[in-house]
C-alpha cells in the first residue's frame, strides 16, 4: 500500500515564526503535492515537484516555499506565519499521470 | 474557466440504500477522472478512477459513470453503509503533461442515516 506521512498531525505557532511541514512518501512517486483545506474553497494546490529539486508554484503560493532535496520527501516552509495561514494543510504523491495519494493532513493554527 | 463542481453540497441516504453522488466538469481535454473520500479529520482517501476513454468502471460496492457529452461523472454506492459517511470529492487532470495536476471539485458531505 501507499503511504504518505506528514511529520505532524496538530502543531500550534505564533504570528511571525517560521513553520515547517515535511511530508514523506515510500513509493518511489516521482510527483509531490501540497495543498491546503479550508471550508467551503476546498482543497487548492499550493506547490508541486515533479523530481528531486524541482518545484513548480500552484495557485496560492504566496507566503509559502518547498524544498525537495530527496525523492520522498516534500517540505512546506512557512516563512513567516500569519494567521490567515491556519488551515489543514495536505500533502499528496504520485507517479506521472496518475492518482494521487494524500497524507492524513496536519492541522495548523496560528495565533 | 475551468472548474469541477458537484451538484450538492449534502446528501442523506438510508443506510442500505444506493447512493449516487454527481460531479460536472467543464474542461473537455480532461482525461483522467478521480474520486476521492475524506472522512472528518483524515486526508482525503482514494476510491476509484476512470479513465476517458471508457464510460463505466466498477469497484467493490462502487461504480463511477462517466458521460463526455454533457461532461458529467457520477459516483455511486451501493447498499450504503454507516461506514459510507463522509465528504466525496471528484477530481480531474488539468490540462496535457505527466505531472498529474488535478483540479477538486468542492466536495459532497454523504449522510447516512441509521
Amino acid at each position: 500500500d501507499v503511504k504518505v506521512t506528514q511529520s505532524s498531525r496538530y502543531l500550534v505557532k505564533r504570528t511571525g515564526e517560521k513553520v515547517f511541514l515535511e511530508c514523506v512518501q515510500d513509493m518511489d512517486h516521482e510527483n509531490m503535492f501540497w495543498y491546503r483545506q479550508d471550508p467551503g474553497l476546498g482543497l487548492r494546490l499550493i506547490y508541486f515537484s515533479y523530481d528531486v529539486k524541482m518545484k513548480e508554484k500552484g495557485d496560492i503560493p504566496e507566503g509559502y516555499s518547498v524544498s525537495r532535496e530527496k525523492k520522498e520527501r516534500f517540505s512546506l516552509i512557512l516563512e513567516s506565519a500569519s494567521t490567515n495561514q491556519t488551515s489543514m494543510y495536505l500533502c499528496a504523491s504520485s507517479r506521472q499521470g496518475n492518482t494521487q495519494y494524500f497524507g492524513p493532513g496536519t492541522r495548523l493554527t496560528v495565533l | 474557466g475551468e472548474s469541477v463542481g458537484l451538484h450538492l453540497p449534502t446528501l442523506s441516504v438510508q443506510e442500505g440504500d444506493n447512493s449516487i453522488i454527481n460531479c460536472a466538469y467543464s474542461n473537455s481535454a480532461s482525461d483522467y477522472f478521480i474520486w476521492y473520500k475524506q472522512e472528518s479529520g483524515k486526508g482525503p482517501q482514494f476510491i476509484i478512477d476512470i479513465r476517458s476513454n471508457m464510460d463505466k468502471r466498477q469497484g467493490q460496492r462502487v461504480t463511477v459513470l462517466l458521460n463526455k457529452t454533457v461532461k458529467h461523472l457520477s459516483l455511486q454506492i451501493a447498499a450504503t453503509q454507516p461506514g459510507d459517511s463522509a465528504v466525496y470529492f471528484c477530481a480531474e487532470t488539468k490540462g496535457s503533461g505527466n505531472t498529474g495536476k488535478l483540479i477538486f471539485g468542492q466536495g459532497t458531505t454523504l449522510q447516512v442515516k441509521p
